[in-house]
């Protein structure tokens, strides 16, 4: 089983939708991160959360909010959906328990379409 | 900000050879640099990490340097193989313990 699962894995919608992308971890992390991947950008960040209690802004979290539900769960909402945000979203955890350096654990991402 | 600017988005190699994916930063030099490969229709997994004090650090076919004055970091794949092929991404630190990651390479090895 994956240690940072990612629903739905595609989804194509339309414009003016809200769209809810959910991510859970079984690895215990406490940090947790939403990217988003475009042709020739790489991966910019959307928002980032270090604990429950902690929701921070990325690069480009216009047009996206997110909610820590639990330490396992971070979902990414686009509440009123545009083609702009077509791409593919990226979710993460890294383990604070170490110095800063600790790597990012990747799901397998979500294709999202809008049309 | 700190911006990466990673080689031509696409190289393709011959198996067997020896090539290099170069990664570039442009502001101030982090403390680190890691490298990751990704796989079409997957998430990027972490390779290797080089701290600013280590000029090269390797694993298994893999090397990496790290230049702070030119602002560069170096990825050697030797004796490449078709299960090589894929995109790779180089990540720096930034602002409130992120990272901020390149555009990646996409490397293609022929049989």
């Amino acid at each position: 089983d994956a240690d940072v699962t990612q629903t739905p894995r595609n989804r194509i919608t339309k414009t003016g939708k809200r769209i809810m992308l959910e991510c859970s971890q079984t690895k215990g992390h406490d940090r947790m991160y939403w990217y988003r991947q475009d042709p020739g950008l790489g991966l910019r960040l959307i928002y980032y959360s270090f604990d429950v209690k902690d929701i921070n802004k990325g690069e480009i979290s216009d047009g996206y909010s997110v909610s820590r539900q639990a330490q396992a769960k971070f979902s990414l909402s686009l509440e009123s959906a545009i083609p702009n945000q077509t791409a593919l979203y990226f979710c993460a955890t890294s383990n604070p328990g170490g110095p800063s350096d600790q790597p990012q654990h990747f799901g397998d991402g979500t294709r999202l379409s809008i049309l | 900000s700190q911006k990466i600017e990673q080689n031509s988005e696409a190289l393709n190699i011959q198996e067997g050879k020896t090539d290099t994916l170069t990664c570039n930063y442009t502001n101030y030099s982090p403390a680190y640099l890691q490298w990751y490969r990704q796989d079409p229709g997957r998430g990027p997994v972490f390779l290797l990490l080089i701290r600013e004090n280590e000029k090269e650090k390797r694993k298994e076919r893999l090397k990496v340097t790290f230049d702070t004055t030119l602002k560069q970091s170096l990825f050697h794949i030797t004796a490449s193989q078709p299960a090589d092929s894929a995109t790779y991404l180089c990540a720096l630190p930034s602002y409130g313990q992120n990272f901020v990651f390149g555009p990646g390479t996409r490397l293609s090895v022929l049989p």
